[in-house]
């Protein structure tokens, strides 16, 4: 079975600032692995997507994410926040159609990202 | 283009009655997976369906039930309510069975539901 942790359930940064958001995951074969974001009151918005081609993935909104299978982690970073990037921020797996795990996603608990002025 | 949605998006329900969600994917798409999302959580699997078979199943009871039709759109029933099963109930649509690389899973604005 796959899993999913994100470090540090709340995040603040201020505008301008790095942001770094904490994916590690578990998974007993090759992952896909995914960040969605979800504004309040919203269904979910996918960032970015990882599915074994290039390690670096750059999504919407200026962020990116790295697969590093030796640390089984899927950071997601951007390099200056911006006051519309609070929301809160969901990384997923999935193991896909081959190894059974069809169109499954499983969820981190979530990271809320505040951007302070 | 119309993306995934989703109908009632807010519902209050009794302990014990039965509920109905709806959701109609993107136009092509034949994959709807259902997902709950409690307060505070992240996003629980529920159902997928994909050419009107189910593919998958996740650790919800027998109360909880799918179908998919001929025209792709999907329900979700749950029977005998319980305070629990408030919650946001989110639909996903994407073209083929699995995450792969060709294959974007999109997200509805879900439907919230309140049991009383």
């Amino acid at each position: 079975a796959q899993s999913v942790t994100q470090l540090g359930s709340h995040v603040s940064v201020s505008e301008g600032a790095l942001v770094l958001l904490r994916c590690n995951y578990s998974s007993s074969v090759p992952p896909y692995l995914f960040w969605y974001v979800q504004y309040p009151n919203q269904g979910l918005q996918l960032l970015l997507k990882y599915t074994s081609a290039a390690t670096l993935v750059k999504g919407i909104n200026g962020f990116e994410a790295e697969f590093k299978k030796s640390e089984t982690s899927f950071h997601l970073t951007k390099p200056s926040a911006h006051m519309s990037d609070a929301a809160e921020y969901f990384c997923a797996v999935s193991v896909g159609e081959l190894t059974g795990g069809g169109n499954k996603l499983t969820f981190g608990t979530g990271t809320q990202l505040k951007v302070e002025l | 283009d119309a993306g995934v949605t989703q109908s009632p998006t807010h519902l209050i329900k009794t302990r014990g009655q039965h509920v109905t969600l709806r959701c109609s994917p993107i136009s092509g798409h034949k994959s709807v997976s259902w997902y709950q999302q409690v307060l505070g959580q992240g996003p629980q699997f529920i159902f997928q369906y994909y050419e009107k078979e189910e593919r998958g199943r996740g650790n919800f009871p027998d109360r909880f039930s799918a179908r998919q039709f001929p025209n792709y759109s999907s329900e979700l029933n749950v029977n005998a309510l319980l305070l629990g099963d408030s919650a946001l109930y989110l639909c996903a649509s994407s073209l083929g069975p699995d995450g792969s690389s060709g294959n974007t899973i999109y997200f509805g604005e879900g439907s919230w539901l309140t049991v009383v």
